[in-house]
């Protein structure tokens, strides 16, 4: 089945500068990559994601890599802000019927003013 | 979280007491997920619904029954709560674009 590592387990950043969160994975039948973000004391919440036919991914600060050759993905926040203080996951799976994503154990994000 | 919400949000319960939680979604999608998260393992699957009475176990599925008699709703079963159950347990739905939405957790405590 599938396997997906997270790194690094926690990230500490000054405001301003960028943010990298990097993802491997195990199946190569896997076809969608999503990133949650999760607040404290809230569910995880969809912030962008990739299917295995495009390389990258933007949307405003956020961005996101796939190398399928490598089989790994990453997570890239610009000029980052307080508000971006969290813990991130990424995920891969099939997409569509049955999506049964497995998740990383997350990344703990901290953006020093 | 729109269109989907858990119930209830905290439980404290004892050894050996079932336990039922409460995945309720107003979007009518199919496929409907349980997961339990922890301090170093992220979220774990335990059970998942592609239909009404179409269930299917995940990685962490002993000790956890499901049932789904509606669309809208996804129960999730501790049928003799232990104290390794004690996390914290999140419904997701999963609508036609791929992406899933998660309740906002149950927090279910086991003494």
């Amino acid at each position: 089945g599938e396997n997906v590592e997270q790194h690094p387990s926690t990230l500490s950043v000054q405001e301003g500068d960028s943010a990298v969160i990097k993802c491997t994975y195990s199946d190569s039948a896997s076809n969608y990559f999503p990133w949650y973000k999760q607040e404290l004391g809230k569910g995880p919440q969809l912030i962008i994601d990739i299917r295995s036919n495009v390389g990258e991914k933007k949307d405003q600060r956020i961005a996101v890599t796939l190398n399928k050759t490598a089989k790994h993905f990453s997570l890239h926040i610009t000029e980052t802000q307080p508000e971006d203080s969290a813990v991130y996951f990424c995920a891969a799976g099939y997409g569509g019927s049955q999506g049964n994503l497995i998740f990383g154990k997350g990344t703990k994000l901290s953006v020093k003013p | 979280d729109a269109g989907i919400t858990q119930s209830p949000r905290h439980k404290v319960t004892e050894t050996g007491t079932p336990v039922t939680l409460r995945c309720h979604q107003t979007e009518n999608h199919r496929y409907m997920y349980w997961y339990r998260q922890d301090p170093g393992h992220g979220l774990r699957l335990i059970h998942y619904s592609y239909g009404v009475k179409d269930t299917d176990k995940g990685e962490v599925s002993d000790g956890y029954s499901v049932s789904r008699s509606k669309t809208e709703d996804f129960l999730l079963t501790l049928e003799s709560a232990t104290s390794s159950q004690t996390s914290v347990y999140f419904c997701a739905i999963q609508g036609t674009d791929y992406g899933y939405t998660f309740g906002s957790g149950t927090r279910l405590t086991v003494v």
